[in-house]
């Protein structure tokens, strides 16, 4: 088990830039989660994934955001057109089928728009 | 609907003396619920679940909860707080097999020395 894996750690962008993030699950996950995290708040459901279908996406998530798990293992997220607003840390969890399996969360990467 | 509250956004507690953080959830289903905790920078680790098994859930590092029905709680406490234990806690729940996590606002544990 190596955990869950995100790239960048730190992102810092021009407002306008697009960006793109990158998470890897748990090997065995077939559940992918993203989440926001703006500072002093718990965080935020964005969309998440069973194998290759995006299931649910959030009113949070605008049509600048999209996110994707081609094959049905690692995901981008990526945001067109970056606001000073879209500055947060954005995790990325899996999880294993079953009703009770919890999220195992990757260290994030934070987003700095300028 | 389902929602949770995390009654302190702060805690402050010395070196050595027991900690207390406390959680109040409502759930239409029979709910799981988890506590994560969050050091400066890093994602969220699970610290322990309740999964309808025993009501009393053992955890890493020393902490424990204890899930109350009649109360709609899941307080996470731990005997002798360390300096390692200062980070940002939080309080989950997700209904029963609905694939969907509810999140606490969080609660900041200081420990003094």
């Amino acid at each position: 088990d190596t955990g869950v894996s995100q790239n960048p750690r730190h992102k810092i962008t021009k407002r306008g830039q697009n960006v793109t993030f990158r998470c890897d699950p748990i090997s065995e996950h077939n559940r992918l989660y993203w989440y926001r995290q703006t500072l002093g708040q718990g965080p935020e459901f964005l969309t998440y994934f069973q194998n290759e279908a995006q299931l649910e996406k959030s009113r949070l998530l605008s049509d600048r955001f999209s996110a994707e798990r081609p094959k049905g293992s690692f995901s981008t997220l990526e945001i067109q057109r970056t606001e000073q607003g879209d500055s947060a840390m954005y995790l990325c969890a899996s999880s294993s089928t079953g009703g009770n399996s919890p999220l195992h969360f990757g260290n994030g990467t934070r987003l700095t728009v300028t | 609907a389902q929602s949770v509250t995390q009654l302190d956004s702060h805690v402050s507690v010395s070196e050595g003396t027991p900690v207390l953080l406390r959680c109040n959830y409502s759930s239409s289903y029979s709910p799981s619920l988890f506590w994560y905790v969050q050091h400066p920078n890093k994602g969220l680790q699970l610290l322990l679940k309740y999964t309808s098994a025993a009501t009393l859930v053992k955890g890493i590092n020393g902490f424990e909860a204890e899930f109350k029905k009649s109360e709609t709680s899941f307080h996470l406490t731990k005997p002798s707080a360390h300096m390692s234990d200062a980070a940002e806690y939080f309080c989950v729940v997700s209904p029963y097999n609905f694939n969907k996590f509810y999140f606490g606002s969080g609660t900041k544990l200081n420990v003094k020395p």
